[in-house]
């Protein structure tokens, strides 16, 4: 059964350092998110991509955030300036049909020093 | 604002032990009410799309219905394997995010 992959499973950065979280989106599907779960916390919507730019935000995803869609097939999320607060798990999702589904990876544990 | 709020927290059977989880929403033009499985240092895994009251949806030991107000999640004679937490989120008109509860963590033993 097709999957959406994250890399890497774990990414331990300094404070103020960037950082690239990485995602491949299951491949005939057309809408693309993120999201975050901090420790013991519900998971939260940061931003969903459609047809090359973002289409909707939460007020998370301020300007140290941006998403993009090199190629055909990967979908990254990069933190320019971490903090302490930006430790969390963070989810790709994607989905083919709007309002479809959406089909979760198994993350990424940013742990921020 | 959308609220999802999901009851309760945690919930302990023994196998073959039938039971409820309840997940109670507050959104504006509901545009689908979803069920996630949730296991330890993973992504939630879908399991069903509820779009409209009066709906059911059902897959092996689990049923999942919905009214204009909460939906259910029926687990019939549950096995250790369906321990997880079980995830609710809605989706409201004019939005493409999804509004998660807090969720109900189940421990079925056997």
């Amino acid at each position: 059964e097709p999957e959406v992959t994250q890399t890497p499973s774990h990414q331990v950065t300094q404070m103020g350092q960037e950082v690239i979280l990485r995602c491949v989106p299951i491949s005939n599907h057309l809408y693309f998110y993120w999201y975050r779960q901090i420790l013991g916390q519900k998971v939260e919507f940061l931003v969903s991509f459609y047809n090359n730019e973002i289409s909707e935000k939460s007020e998370i995803f301020d300007d140290q955030f941006s998403v993009e869609r090199p190629d055909g097939s990967n979908f990254t999320l990069k933190i320019r300036s971490t903090k302490l607060e930006d430790s969390a798990m963070y989810f790709c999702a994607s989905s083919s049909t709007d309002p479809g589904p959406q089909h979760f990876g198994d993350g990424t544990r940013l742990s921020i020093l | 604002e959308d609220q999802v709020t999901q009851s309760p927290e945690a919930l302990r059977l023994q196998e073959g032990e039938s039971s409820s989880l309840n997940c109670s929403y507050t959104v504006s033009g509901l545009r689908g009410l979803f069920w996630y499985r949730q296991d330890p240092g993973k992504g939630p895994e879908f399991l069903f799309t509820l779009y409209s009251a009066g709906e059911e949806k059902e897959k092996e030991r689990l049923k999942a219905t919905l009214t204009k107000k909460e939906s259910f999640l029926h687990i019939t004679a549950p096995k250790p394997e369906d321990s997880a937490t079980y995830l609710c989120a809605s989706r409201g008109t004019g939005f493409q995010k999804l509004v998660f509860g807090t969720g109900t963590r189940l421990l079925v033993s056997p």
